[in-house]
């Protein structure tokens, strides 16, 4: 089992509808977990990070299940704005540089 | 306030030539380092720094070196370039943390394309 997998997609939605997206991870002693949304030719930036008991901004919702080892992203009422790849984010402990696995991302595409 | 810059942003280089990209942080962060990011792998870690005169070996760090004199500057050497080498390189800092949720910073990244 890959560390981090992700649906690559695309993901085609129409604008003002809900999608969803998982991630599962591998590692069991993973301590924190992160979305990051990277548009295309540009540099990844954190959307947000991921909480024990699910955590919300906005339309974007979060969600973590350890014992299943998944994350969930759901965006309500999308955006033309919100097509762009999405990366699913593990710390495998410590919170350094070298503790960081990167999904290979999920790539959504808001159709007007 | 202009966050991690990186350049140059783009690059094409001769197999056999060598190269310092170059990363800087206005942050104050302990933390820098560098990742590849290939069509169809997620972002890879080559080289970190935990700090000033501190470097490590990432992932894929074969053919690759750093440096970190200073605590802004984070450049990443290639010492002979490959054509395996081609890729978009993302240079990234954040704080040194005192818990495990740690932004990291990404540069605009140096699109390397070897021939």
């Amino acid at each position: 089992r890959k560390e981090v997998e992700q649906d690559p997609g695309p993901f085609n939605v129409p604008e003002g509808a809900t999608v969803a997206f998982n991630c599962t991870y591998s590692n069991s002693a993973s301590q924190s977990f992160f979305w990051y949304r990277q548009d295309c030719r540009k540099e990844p930036k954190l959307l947000m990070s991921v909480y024990s008991s699910g955590n919300e901004d906005g339309r974007f919702t979060a969600q973590l299940n350890r014992a299943s080892q998944y994350i969930s992203l759901l965006i309500r009422d999308s955006k033309l704005s919100d097509s762009a790849t999405y990366l699913c984010v593990v710390n495998r402990g410590g919170g350094g540089a070298d503790g960081l696995t990167f999904g290979k991302g999920t790539h959504l595409i808001i159709q007007p | 306030n202009a966050g991690v810059t990186q350049t140059p942003k783009f690059q094409v280089l001769k197999t056999g030539q060598s190269m310092t990209l170059q990363c800087a942080q206005d942050m104050n962060h302990e933390y820098m380092s560098w990742y590849r990011q290939d069509p169809g792998m997620g972002l890879r870690l080559i080289h970190y720094s935990v700090g000033a005169g501190i470097t490590d070996q990432g992932e894929v760090p074969n053919g690759y070196n750093v440096s970190r004199s200073t605590t802004e500057d984070f450049p990443l050497r290639l010492l002979s370039a490959a054509p395996s080498q081609t890729s978009v390189y993302f240079c990234a800092s954040s704080y040194q943390p005192s818990d495990s949720y740690n932004e990291q910073f990404f540069g605009p990244g140096t699109r390397l394309t070897v021939l």
